[in-house]
C-alpha cells in the first residue's frame, strides 16, 4: 500500500503560471484534505473533502480551486500563481470524525519565482 | 487568538533528560487531541492521541491533557539524538472533519 500520494514533489512555476497538484490515496478514507506549511506557520488548511462529492473551504483557500474527483483522488489547481503561494503543500486523508488520525502524503515544495 | 498555540521554540534538551512540549486550545468543545513528529522535510507522522483528562503513556511518551485549562503536553523520556524534529500539536474540531494544527515546537536533542 501506497498511502497518500502526492505528484510533484518539487516544482518551480513563474508568476501567472497555472498547475495542478495531484494526491490518491489507497486507504479508503473518505476525507481529504490540502494543507500549506509554512515557517512559524505551521499547517495551515487551504480546502477540505468531507466525502466524494463535496468540497469546502479551509483557514486560506484565496487563490485555490481542488477537485474531488472520487474517492481515491483530490486536486488542488492554482490557477495563476504568485509569489505568496510559495510553500510546501500536503495532502492528507482520513476517517471522519473527531479522533481520527490523519496519513499525510510526502509533500510538494512549490516555488513561484 | 489561534486554535492551537505553541512555543516555536527552540527546545534544548541534553540526550537523556525529559523533554516538555506544551500546548494551548481555545476550543473547548474539541474532544480529540493529537501529537505529530515531522522531522526536516518529511511529511508529519502521529506519535501519541489522547481523548480523556489525564495521562496517556507509549513508551518513552506520554501525553497528558487537562480539558479544564484547556491544555495538552508531550513529555519524552530519556530523549535521544533521533528524537529532534519539529513536534506538532493538533486537534479534532468539534465538526469531526477538520484537524486543527498549532505551528509546531523545534526540539534539538544534543548528544
Amino acid at each position: 500500500n501506497a498511502g497518500v500520494t502526492q505528484t510533484p514533489k518539487f516544482q518551480v512555476l513563474k508568476t501567472g503560471q497555472s498547475m495542478t497538484l495531484q494526491c490518491a490515496q489507497d486507504m479508503n478514507h473518505n476525507s481529504m484534505y490540502w494543507y500549506r506549511q509554512d515557517p512559524g506557520m505551521g499547517l495551515r488548511l487551504i480546502y477540505y473533502s468531507a466525502s466524494e462529492g463535496t468540497t469546502d473551504k479551509g483557514e486560506v483557500p484565496n487563490g485555490y480551486n481542488v477537485s474531488r474527483l472520487n474517492k481515491r483522488e483530490f486536486s488542488l489547481r492554482l490557477e495563476s500563481a504568485a509569489p505568496s503561494q510559495t510553500s510546501v503543500y500536503f495532502c492528507a486523508a482520513k476517517f471522519p470524525g473527531q479522533g481520527a488520525e490523519a496519513f499525510f502524503g510526502q509533500g510538494t515544495r512549490l516555488t513561484v519565482v | 487568538q489561534k486554535e492551537v498555540e505553541q512555543n516555536s521554540g527552540p527546545l534544548s534538551v541534553p540526550e537523556g533528560a525529559i523533554a516538555s512540549l506544551n500546548c494551548t486550545y481555545s476550543d473547548r468543545g474539541s474532544q480529540s487531541f493529537f501529537w505529530y513528529r515531522q522531522y526536516s522535510g518529511k511529511s508529519p507522522e502521529l506519535i501519541m492521541f489522547i481523548y480523556s483528562n489525564g495521562d496517556k503513556e507509549d513508551g518513552r511518551f506520554t501525553a497528558q491533557l487537562n480539558k479544564a485549562s484547556q491544555y495538552v503536553s508531550l513529555l519524552i523520556r530519556d530523549s535521544q539524538p533521533s528524537d529532534s524534529a519539529t513536534y506538532l500539536c493538533a486537534l479534532g474540531d468539534t465538526g469531526g472533519f477538520k484537524t486543527i494544527f498549532g505551528a509546531g515546537t523545534r526540539l534539538f536533542v544534543k548528544a
